[in-house]
């Protein structure tokens, strides 16, 4: 059945460090990867997104990479700030038959100053 | 423009009032969606549109009735609703409905049914 499994569901960082989510999909013909950040009481926002055809993407500190042979996905962000504070969402769009898409449960970051 | 925008941001209503959410986009997308969300919960998706026809309605009951009068609008009709039925309602678009399209999230409507 179609899944993705998010964790951790939730992270605490001292500002400045890193931090990693890892989201694993089960639908192989999956293709396309977003990432997803809200705010409280905020829409959730577009943040990074990889295609199948691509191993790693990276915009300033935000990075993701994809593993398809082992179908999961991670969000990297480097030098945390306390606006990266935030719930991320990942997904993994149902590819076979009618297209949509498979949220993940959410993880909530705190990064703390 | 490249925003969708929801109306109104929150509504209370009881349970025998009717009410509509209105949604807009004018990026020139063909699919849209209705999205339900729970406190700390990701995104439940309830309908989708695909050039102004309804394409997905994921079991969702009748007591929300969608409405697409054309491609930059998308209504969700409210009747009878239920005190469990208070979230938050998320409306999307992307260019079309398909494994690979980024979507766009309006603002939400806060919703409170008494």
């Amino acid at each position: 059945g179609e899944n993705v499994e998010q964790h951790p569901s939730t992270l605490s960082v001292q500002e400045g460090d890193s931090a990693v989510i890892k989201c694993t999909y089960s639908d192989s013909a999956s293709n396309y990867f977003p990432w997803y950040k809200q705010e409280l009481g905020k829409r959730p926002q577009l943040i990074i997104d990889i295609r199948s055809n691509v191993g790693e993407k990276k915009d300033q500190r935000i990075a993701v990479t994809l593993n398809k042979t082992a179908k999961h996905f991670s969000l990297h962000i480097t030098e945390t700030q306390p606006e990266d504070s935030a719930v991320y969402f990942c997904a993994a769009p149902r590819a076979s038959g009618t297209y949509k898409y498979i949220f993940g449960t959410g993880t909530r970051l705190k990064v703390l100053a | 423009d490249t925003e969708v925008t929801q109306t109104p941001k929150h509504l209370v209503m009881g349970m025998t009032n009717k009410k509509s959410l209105k949604c807009e986009q004018h990026m020139g997308h063909r699919a849209m969606y209705w999205y339900k969300q729970k406190a700390k919960k990701p995104p439940e998706l309830m309908f989708v549109y695909s050039y102004e026809k309804l394409s997905i309605n994921e079991s969702v009951p009748s007591r929300f009735s969608p409405e697409c009068p054309n491609s930059s609008l998308l209504n969700l009709h409210l009747h009878a609703l239920q005190p469990e039925d208070s979230a938050l309602y998320l409306c999307a678009s992307s260019h079309r409905v398909s494994s690979d399209n980024e979507q766009f999230f309006g603002p939400g409507t806060r919703l409170t049914v008494l």
